[in-house]
Order: structure tokens, then C-alpha cells, then sequence
């Protein structure tokens, strides 16, 4: 049972304009949201994070949007850039009380063309 | 410079020939982290040590274990790899449960 999903294995975008990458989770107990990217060869680096009790939250070229009744987030990249190329991988924590451990969702390679 | 290092990042092992992957991290993190990775699949979570206490995850199987002899080491044991068990391992630390993890950049398990 994938409890976090990202149904978009890929996504191809200009150089400049927006990227944007969609998670879908099912456990309402989730209560932090976290993006990674990975390059090959690489592990995930941490990117951005959302609380359960935010909507959005910014740093410099990335969003994170956070929709609980959709239980529903996406990144936004803009503008995008050709090293933004990676795999992106949301993921979700539990909160303490209910183990407090991450799951991940697949991933999605995101290609940016110059 | 490197936080969580992983060694070797390549290991080629023989089917149920015990292997052991290793971790160690300078960043005097208290929680470190072992997932399991397999091909175009998310990150699972095998088990995670906050200091020396041991947590297991339900669905981790009995052929993994793993030691943290001090802080800034852990060992994944593999006793007897079968074919299944070709994957990316990566480690993974953080300061508290609640915090970001940081990841090192994984060890490429082959069996052969």
C-alpha cells in the first residue's frame, strides 16, 4: 500500500519556465512534508520542507504548495534551470507519537532542456 | 566536504554469501538511518538507530541486521543476500528523530 505516490515518473520543461511536481499521500497522520533531489551517483539532499498547519512555503526558486484537503503537494521551480535536472522525491513524516519515520514516494526525473 | 560517507559505493557479493555495508557520518548526528532502494522504486526504510537504541521495522527481513558500534559508525549485515536483495542501500543521518536527514550517496549492492 503506496501511502505516498508521485504518479508522474518524468516531466520535460524549457530552461525558464516552470516546473512543477505532484505528490499525492493518503495517511491524514502525516504532518511534515519534505522534497528531496537526487543526482546520479548521489544521495537525496533535503530541498524544502512544509508543516501540516502551512499552505506554502518559499525559498528563492522553490515552492512548496500543501493542499490537506486534497491531501495533495507540489514544487514549483521557477525559473528552471538546466541543473535543476534530477529526481525529485517527496516525502512524508509521521508524527512522533505514531513512530515519526519518513515514507517516500517514487520519484519523479525531471529533465530541463536548455 | 563529506558528511555521510558510504564505503564501498559499489559491492559485488555471491548469492548467500554474507556481505556488510558501511556507514560513518562527522556530523555527531544521534539518529542514523539504513534504507533499501531498488530500481525506479522510493527509499524503504529497513531500520534506524537513535544512539544505541534499535528500531526495527516490521517488515524488514530477519537476513538484515545491523550494528553501531559508536556514533559515527553503522553497519548493514546482509547474512545470506539472494538475488532480491540487489539494490541501492543508502545510510542516513539526523541530529534528532524529528529533524532533516541527510543522506550519504549510497552503496549499489550486486549479486551474483
Amino acid at each position: 500500500d503506496q501511502q505516498v505516490k508521485q504518479n508522474s515518473p518524468s516531466l520535460s520543461v524549457q530552461e525558464g519556465r516552470i516546473s512543477i511536481l505532484n505528490c499525492d499521500y493518503t495517511n491524514s497522520m502525516f504532518d511534515y512534508f519534505l522534497w528531496y533531489k537526487k543526482y546520479p551517483a548521489e544521495g537525496p539532499t533535503f530541498l524544502i520542507s512544509i508543516s501540516s498547519i502551512k499552505d506554502k512555503n518559499e525559498d528563492g526558486r522553490f515552492t512548496v504548495f500543501l493542499n490537506k484537503s486534497a491531501k495533495h503537494l507540489s514544487l514549483h521551480i521557477v525559473p528552471s534551470q538546466p541543473g535543476d535536472s534530477a529526481v525529485y522525491f517527496c516525502a512524508a513524516r509521521t508524527p512522533p507519537n505514531a513512530g515519526n519515520m519518513l515514507t517516500f514516494g517514487g520519484g519523479t526525473r525531471l529533465m530541463v532542456k536548455p | 566536504d563529506a558528511m555521510v560517507i558510504q564505503n564501498p559505493r559499489y559491492q559485488v557479493t555471491q548469492f548467500g554469501k554474507p556481505v556488510t555495508l558501511s556507514c560513518s557520518q562527522t556530523l555527531n548526528h544521534n539518529v542514523m538511518y539504513w534504507y533499501q532502494q531498488k530500481s525506479s522504486q522510493a527509499p524503504k526504510l529497513l531500520f534506524h538507530y537513535y544512539d544505541k537504541d534499535f528500531n526495527n521495522e516490521a517488515d524488514t527481513p530477519d537476513n538484515f541486521q545491523s550494528r553501531r558500534p559508536n556514533t559515527s559508525f553503522c553497519f548493514l549485515d546482509i547474512r545470506s543476500p539472494g538475488l532480491g536483495d540487489a539494490a541501492m542501500y543508502l545510510c542516513a543521518t539526523s541530529r534528532a528523530r524529528l529533524e532533516t536527514q541527510y543522506f550519504g550517496p549510497g552503496t549499489r549492492l550486486l549479486v551474483l
